[in-house]
């Protein structure tokens, strides 16, 4: 149980293109997803809190109109790169935290975006 | 913000040996947690750890989170080729955001 499905897990977008990555719990209902942005050889920084029914919690130097995200319901939660850059390339990871009494939080497979 | 010290930054070692890995951090966690990332994918969940004090196993893997709550050490007893991987420590506060120490990379020679 408590399997977290991501997608796409590899997109190849041109620069100023949008592109959305979609995080979905497929067994169990996430009222909190945590999105996580990965350079390579580096640990996974966290970007924002994304909370069903809410607007979503952005870390410091984040931007919230660069990364759109949307926590529509309990099972998917969705991050757009709006007008993507080179420099936004990266390997970008969900977590979803599981509701109730013994949560717990479960990552998905992760999306590496290129943006050319 | 909550900075986590990781060490050791990589390790390569023979096949059969012990390795052990651990965090520090400045500032107090609620949860520790040890993940290991294979290369393309999302960090895979080894042990989570819940009080000051607790020893946990899982398999030839054991942890222990600090007395101070301020570290965690990960030791992995007689290595095999498959444990290679990229191991990251997580200190979890109470709004459940994680954050992450800087990997240890594992190279085990067969």
């Amino acid at each position: 149980g408590a399997v977290v499905s991501q997608h796409p897990s590899r997109v190849i977008c041109k620069s100023g293109t949008s592109v959305k990555i979609e995080c979905r719990s497929l067994d169990f209902q996430a009222t909190t997803m945590f999105w996580y942005r990965q350079f390579p050889k580096q640990s996974l920084m966290l970007m924002a809190t994304s909370n069903e029914g809410s607007k979503a919690t952005y870390e410091q130097g984040v931007e919230k109109d660069k990364f759109l995200i949307n926590h529509a319901s309990l099972t998917l939660s969705t991050l757009t790169v709006t007008s993507a850059h080179p420099e936004d390339s990266s390997f970008y990871i969900c977590s979803a935290r599981r509701s109730g009494l013994n949560y717990g939080y479960t990552f998905g497979s992760g999306t590496r975006l290129t943006v050319v | 913000g909550q900075q986590l010290n990781q060490s050791p930054q990589s390790m390569f070692i023979q096949e059969g040996e012990d390795v052990s890995m651990n965090c520090t951090s400045s500032s107090i966690f609620n949860t520790w947690l040890w993940y290991k990332q294979d290369p393309g994918e999302g960090p895979v969940l080894l042990i989570a750890l819940y009080k000051a004090g607790e020893l946990t196993s899982n398999g030839r893997l054991t942890a222990q989170f600090g007395i101070t709550r301020k570290d965690s050490f990960l030791n992995i007893s007689a290595s095999i080729p498959s444990d290679v991987g990229i191991y990251f420590c997580a200190g979890r506060c109470s709004a459940g955001k994680s954050t992450f120490g800087d990997g240890t990379t594992l190279t085990v020679k067969p």
